[in-house]
């Protein structure tokens, strides 16, 4: 069975550029999590879908990040415009009880 | 937001030692669970605790949950290098994680 699959693995854009990733879930998992690693630090959580909606965003900077989960499947996560505190790692999980959670690789982006 | 604290924050080892390392809150968790993370990948589960007072293990790591269920400890048995990486404890009640300790174990 496939993991969590996120693209592309690594993004190097400079600051004020619009950016976005993007995040396939474990199939049959209908929760499915957004988190931002800085370097030295563990996940902070961005925002949590259960199917299509968006449950918890409350630390998603919306002024400047969005994402979608449409049909309840994939997800995509968009910066725009990207600033230089943004560079970090973008990891996307999934589960299908609370407490067991399946990461993907992560997209590490580099702002300039 | 409850907030975990994890520690120590690193720990550098020589194989064959034992450590502990710590994950601590002033708030009451269903379950909490322990990820490793090596560099480039994501955090792989490694335990999850439930009931207070639980103790599993999984070959040389030994996990404990509190039994007021606002803690827990990893303890490893005779560290060994590829035990090497960073070490996370994340509470089901909103999904948010700790620091992190990052263990390193040398040869």
């Amino acid at each position: 069975e496939a993991g969590v699959v996120q693209s592309p693995r690594y993004k190097i854009i400079e600051k004020k550029q619009p950016v976005a990733f993007w995040c396939n879930p474990i199939s049959g998992h209908n929760t499915l999590y957004w988190y931002r690693q800085n370097l030295g630090q563990g996940p902070e959580l961005l925002i949590r879908y259960e199917n299509e909606e968006a449950v918890d965003d409350s630390q998603l900077p919306k002024d400047r990040f969005s994402a979608e989960r449409l049909k309840g499947v994939d997800s995509t996560l968009k910066i725009q415009p990207a600033e230089l505190g943004d560079s970090a790692v973008y990891l996307c999980a999934s589960s299908q009880s609370r407490d067991v959670w399946y990461f993907g690789p992560g997209t590490r982006l580099t702002v300039l | 937001t409850q907030l975990l604290e994890q520690s120590p924050q690193f720990l550098s080892i020589q194989e064959g030692e034992n450590l502990t390392v710590y994950c601590n809150s002033s708030s009451v968790f269903s379950s909490l669970q322990w990820y490793r993370q090596e560099p480039g990948e994501g955090p792989v589960l490694l335990v999850t605790v439930v009931t207070g007072g639980e103790v599993k293990k999984l070959k040389r790591l030994t996990f404990q949950f509190g039994d007021a269920r606002k803690d827990s400890s990893l303890h490893i048995t005779a560290a060994q290098p590829g035990d090497t990486g960073l070490y996370l404890c994340a509470g089901d009640n909103d999904m948010r994680f700790g620091a992190g300790t990052r263990l390193t174990v040398k040869p």
